[in-house]
């Protein structure tokens, strides 16, 4: 089986452009989060979709927005970048909405972007 | 709010000695705990997790950890570490509450002497 897969893997922008991350969950996982993990930190939780619908957003400017289509893939935009969004982007999938419980997260490899 | 400390930001142990990594989490309410380990370029991989139960949790690849409510704490334990353990482990908290949103500690980063 197919794990999560992420989109690109790496990319290059520069100050002001924009940037469209995409994430495959785990065949019938309906639930996608991303998260952001800078050089040297811990990942930090940006958003959480389930059935399309926004469940979580973490402490995250407004340049940051994302979305859930019906197959249950995801994107994560960008908007204005800055020096300061150089990340790891991870995205993570699971069954439901409480990934906590049995439903534990599963994690892609991440997109690798760098803002010059 | 939720927040996870993990005090040693590198340790460094030799192949065949015993590894303990420290996690302290700070949570109101009973939490979730898990170790992620994270290999160069790769995404986290789950080790073990802790919801409710027996306090001493086994994972995968010879790894186990200890909830202790007293102490607030979450440690990781290995004891026999393989070269392929070199990597960075991260510890971090969950809630049912809380949907799909972990709060991590700042990871520790192993390196295994030969």
């Amino acid at each position: 089986d197919a794990g999560v897969t992420q989109s690109p893997t790496h990319l290059i922008k520069t100050r002001g452009q924009h940037v469209t991350l995409r994430c495959s969950p785990i065949s019938g996982h309906k639930s996608v989060s991303w998260y952001q993990q800078v050089l040297g930190q811990g990942p930090q939780f940006i958003f959480q979709y389930y059935e399309k619908e926004e469940r979580g957003r973490g402490n995250f400017p407004d340049r940051f927005s994302a979305r859930q289509f019906p197959n249950y893939s995801s994107e994560l935009n960008v908007n204005a970048l800055l020096l300061g969004d150089s990340a790891l982007y991870l995205c993570a999938s699971s069954l439901a909405a409480t990934g906590t419980g049995a439903n534990v997260l599963t994690f892609g490899a991440g997109s690798r972007l760098t803002v010059l | 709010a939720q927040s996870v400390t993990q005090p040693d930001i590198h340790i460094t142990v030799s192949e065949g000695a015993s590894l303990e990594l420290r996690c302290n989490y700070s949570y109101g309410a009973t939490p979730y705990l898990f170790w992620y380990v994270q290999s160069p370029g790769q995404g986290l991989q789950l080790l073990l997790k802790y919801f409710s139960g027996d306090t001493l949790v086994q994972g995968i690849k010879g790894f186990e950890a200890e909830f202790k409510r007293s102490q607030s704490s979450f440690n990781l334990r290995k004891p026999s570490v393989h070269w392929s353990d070199a990597a960075e482990y991260f510890c971090a908290v969950g809630a049912k509450a809380a949907g799909n949103k972990l709060t991590f500690g700042g990871g520790t980063r192993v390196l295994v002497k030969p």
